[in-house]
This record gives C-alpha cells, sequence and structure tokens, in this order.
C-alpha cells in the first residue's frame, strides 16, 4: 500500500508565474488537509478537503490560492501569480476517517519562488 | 485559543534518554500527537494519546500527558544517532468538522555519538 503521494518534490518558480501542486492520497483515504511549512517554523494548518467538497478552508490565504479534491485524480494546491513570500515546503496528509484522526503525511513539495 | 509550544534544542549523548516537552492551550484538545521530521522529508507519525489517558508506552518511547497544566512530554530511552530529527507535537480538536492538526514550532533533537 503506496504511502501519500505527492509531486513534485521540488519546483521553481518566478514571481507572477502559477505554482500546482498534487497529493495523492493513501489508497482508502478520502480526507486530504494541506500544511505549509514556512523555513524554520513548524506547520500551519492551510485547507481540509474530501472528495469534491471544500470542508474547512479557514488556514488558507485570501487570494491567489486554492485547492481542490476532485471526484477522480489527485487533490491539487493552486498558487497563482507566486511571490517570494509563498517559498515553504508544502505538506498534504491523509486520513481514512476523523475520528482518531491518524494522519498521513506525504514527503512534501519544496516550492522556491525566484 | 490555539497555540503549541515546544522549546528549540535539545542535545543528548547516545545512550542516554531524551526527554521533548510541550505545552499547549486548547483544553478541547483530545488527541496529542507525536510527529518525527527528518531532513528534507515528511513528517512520520511516531505516537498519539488520548486526551483521558496520562501514560502511554511504545517500545523505546513514552508520552507523559498532565492535562491539569496542558504538558505533554515525550521520552525517548537509550537515545541513538538515528533519531536525530525534529520532533514536532500537534493537538486535534474533536467537535468540529476539520480535525486539524495544530503544531508546535518543533524541537531540534541532536544525538552525540
Amino acid at each position: 500500500n503506496a504511502g501519500v503521494m505527492q509531486n513534485p518534490r521540488h519546483l521553481v518558480r518566478r514571481r507572477g508565474q502559477e505554482a500546482r501542486l498534487r497529493c495523492s492520497p493513501m489508497k482508502g483515504h478520502s480526507h486530504v488537509y494541506w500544511y505549509r511549512q514556512l523555513p524554520e517554523e513548524g506547520l500551519k494548518f492551510m485547507v481540509y478537503l474530501q472528495k469534491e467538497n471544500i470542508i474547512d478552508e479557514s488556514g488558507m490565504p485570501k487570494e491567489r490560492f486554492s485547492a481542490e479534491f476532485p471526484k477522480e485524480g489527485p487533490s491539487i494546491l493552486r498558487i497563482q501569480q507566486v511571490v517570494r513570500g509563498d517559498s515553504a515546503a508544502y505538506f498534504c496528509a491523509s486520513s481514512q476517517k476523523p475520528g482518531v484522526n491518524e494522519q498521513f503525511f506525504g514527503p512534501g513539495t519544496r516550492l522556491t519562488v525566484l | 485559543g490555539e497555540d503549541v509550544e515546544q522549546s528549540l534544542f535539545l542535545s543528548v549523548r547516545e545512550g542516554d534518554s531524551s526527554v521533548i516537552n510541550c505545552t499547549y492551550t486548547d483544553s478541547s484538545s483530545t488527541y496529542l500527537y507525536w510527529y518525527k521530521q527528518e531532513p528534507g522529508a515528511g513528517l512520520q507519525l511516531l505516537t498519539y494519546i488520548f486526551s483521558n489517558m496520562d501514560m502511554k508506552q511504545d517500545q523505546r518511547l513514552t508520552v507523559l500527558l498532565n492535562k491539569k497544566d496542558k504538558h505533554l512530554s515525550l521520552r525517548i530511552a537509550d537515545t541513538q544517532t538515528g533519531d536525530s530529527a525534529i520532533y514536532f507535537c500537534a493537538e486535534s480538536i474533536q467537535g468540529g468538522a476539520t480535525n486539524k492538526l495544530i503544531f508546535g514550532t518543533g524541537t531540534l533533537l541532536a544525538v552525540q555519538p
């Protein structure tokens, strides 16, 4: 059973470009969480999705950021018109059900904005 | 409020015990977790404890929870160089729809041979 997959592992963008980060949850998991880790900081919650639904986006910046988890395919975190402050590691986690809430993390995507 | 704090750095000698501490503020937390992050890698769940428990032991790991003081600790017995990593505590708050994790700032554990 493969773990949580994220791609790309490293992404370099110039200011103003778009970044698309992908996350495939573990098999059988229908809950996906996105977290951001700024340099030398802990992880901060961004958004929680179930299939085709955004449940909680309270941690998402108001502009330029969006997320989706379609019926088929991976979850996508999209950042439009990236700025240098978006440089961070973005982690995706999945869980089977929210009870114990045992979240399994992917290896992360490290975004660098030049 | 939601706030989780940890000390930034801990250095121990190989074979000694390590104790990593964490304080949290939200009394409605139901599960508390310890994650390990090695350089350039994702987070690995080490263990978790339900808030109505005081202690949980799992091989070399012992978790202690003082709910009155909102204090959580992780003890690693017989620390090895492979334990060198950043350790994050996190709390999960039940009751809402999200069950998001609130992470501490992380403690860098350095194990000296």
